[in-house]
């Protein structure tokens, strides 16, 4: 597709369940982000990827968080163990090359809304 | 540290008003990049506008426009003549590699 697309749309677990949250950035886009939104909050930033490389993790809020990319392409976050909260809309955006400085614009998708029970 | 503020957590005008929504931002830093974007209810993140640290040159696009003040730290963002499809969440955001967002700022536009 031409966007970022995000999967599931709606993720509801019970806690103490792990979940998989999937990205598929634009073609071609070498670097990817993850990004947590609080319900009325501002996206927090969790990771970075520049292909297949997680070269920050410093957002991550825990070590039962967890995101891989291992091809360069579709990323996952996993979280383990997931707690009350987990529960935020989890954003994941690409831009089209890699960046020491964020000059591009980063292409976000719809998010995956996840709620934890 | 980076850190970016919106004060105005909701805004609600009358359509065809103009609305002014604030953004002041803190860095360290002499290069860095400003970013406007807008969440409408469908949750995607839409982006409006990038400005670099380096250009104060404000600019205007259709209904919209950003005047951005290096002196006082602020990307501040107007809509002229608001229509109800304005209404939505806008972030403002201080980019590096990753971005800094705002709280953001929800604006109802009522016909």
């Amino acid at each position: 597709g031409a966007g970022v697309s995000q999967s599931p749309r709606y993720k509801v677990a019970k806690r103490g369940q792990d979940v998989a949250l999937r990205c598929d950035p634009i073609s071609g886009h070498v670097s990817l982000f993850w990004y947590q939104q609080a319900l009325g909050q501002g996206p927090e930033f969790l990771t970075y990827f520049q292909n297949e490389a997680q070269l920050d993790k410093s957002g991550l809020p825990s070590d039962r968080f967890f995101a891989e990319r291992p091809e360069g392409s579709v990323s996952t976050l996993k979280i383990q163990r997931t707690q009350q909260e987990d529960s935020a809309v989890y954003l994941c955006a690409s831009s089209p090359r890699e960046s020491a400085l964020s000059n591009q614009p980063q292409h976000f998708g719809d998010g995956t809304r996840l709620s934890i029970l | 540290a980076q850190k970016v503020t919106q004060a105005q957590t909701e805004i609600s005008v009358v359509e065809k008003e103009d609305v002014t929504l604030d953004c002041v931002y803190e860095t360290r830093d002499t290069t860095y990049y400003l970013f406007w974007y807008k969440q409408p209810p469908s949750g995607e993140l839409v982006f409006l506008i990038r400005r670099n640290s380096f250009d104060e040159q404000n600019e205007i696009s259709g209904r919209y426009s950003w005047n951005f003040q290096k002196s006082t730290s602020s990307f501040n963002f107007t809509i002229t003549a608001s229509q109800v499809v304005d209404s939505a969440v806008y972030f403002c955001a201080l980019g590096f590699r990753e971005f800094y967002f705002g709280s953001g700022t929800k604006l109802n536009v009522k016909p």
